[in-house]
């Protein structure tokens, strides 16, 4: 069955410093790959997904994410990091049942201080 | 466009007392339809989810059960609470096919059983 990992349940940086947001994934087949945001006491917010096109993945509010396979990995960056994004991230994998249905890593809080 | 509405907000139960969380889904027709429990620390856990009305999956055992009453609606419920159900809950829908569609999430509903 398809996963992920995330290392780090706690990232600090300072505001304007690059953000970098770890994720690997295990899976038997090419997976499909999502980051999500999530602001304290609301929903998830879908950021980007890769979904076997370009490896190289842009999403909302200057993140992207790069695929590689060799590596199994699917980190989450941000050249520039703004007080506005600290938040909770998931990354998350389809598990490609023929249906939608992901599994989520446990997560990781990005701390930003001024 | 497609929206997505979870209530209440909020909610403090007792031990013993019975649950009602619903969930609609406005804009999209035969949507599946999830619900994630989300405790501190451990990322999301997918409870059920549901491919058409009256089609429910359970993913683990426990003490809550879902029904689909209707093609947008989607309501968790228990009949007797426990301590370790409290918890934030979260509704999401997909499109009915493929795997590479992303889930869309609602606010959430905080339930503390107390």
């Amino acid at each position: 069955a398809q996963s992920v990992t995330q290392l780090g349940s706690h990232v600090s940086v300072s505001e304007g410093a690059l953000v970098l947001l770890r994720c690997n994934y295990s899976s038997s087949v090419p997976p499909y790959l999502f980051w999500y945001v999530q602001y304290p006491n609301q929903g998830l917010q879908l950021l980007l997904k890769y979904t076997s096109a370009a490896t190289l993945v842009k999403g909302i509010n200057g993140f992207e994410a790069e695929f590689k396979t060799r590596e199994t990995s699917f980190h989450l960056t941000k050249p520039s990091a703004h007080m506005s994004d600290a938040a909770e991230y998931f990354c998350a994998v389809s598990q490609n049942t023929g249906f939608q249905k992901l599994v989520f890593g446990t997560g990781t809080r990005l701390l930003v201080s001024p | 466009s497609q929206t997505i509405h979870q209530w209440p907000a909020t909610l403090v139960q007792p031990v013993g007392s019975p649950l009602s969380l619903e969930c609609t889904v406005e804009g999209t027709s035969n949507p599946n339809l999830y619900w994630y429990r989300q405790a501190a620390g451990r990322g999301l856990q997918l409870l059920f989810y549901s491919v058409g009305i009256g089609q429910i999956s359970s993913e683990v055992p426990q003490n809550l059960s879902a029904s689909r009453p209707q093609d947008r609606q989607f309501i968790l419920s228990s009949k007797k609470l426990l301590l370790s159900d409290s918890g934030f809950y979260l509704c999401a829908w997909s499109v009915p096919t493929g795997s590479n569609s992303p889930l869309h999430f609602g606010n959430g509903t905080r339930l503390t059983v107390t």
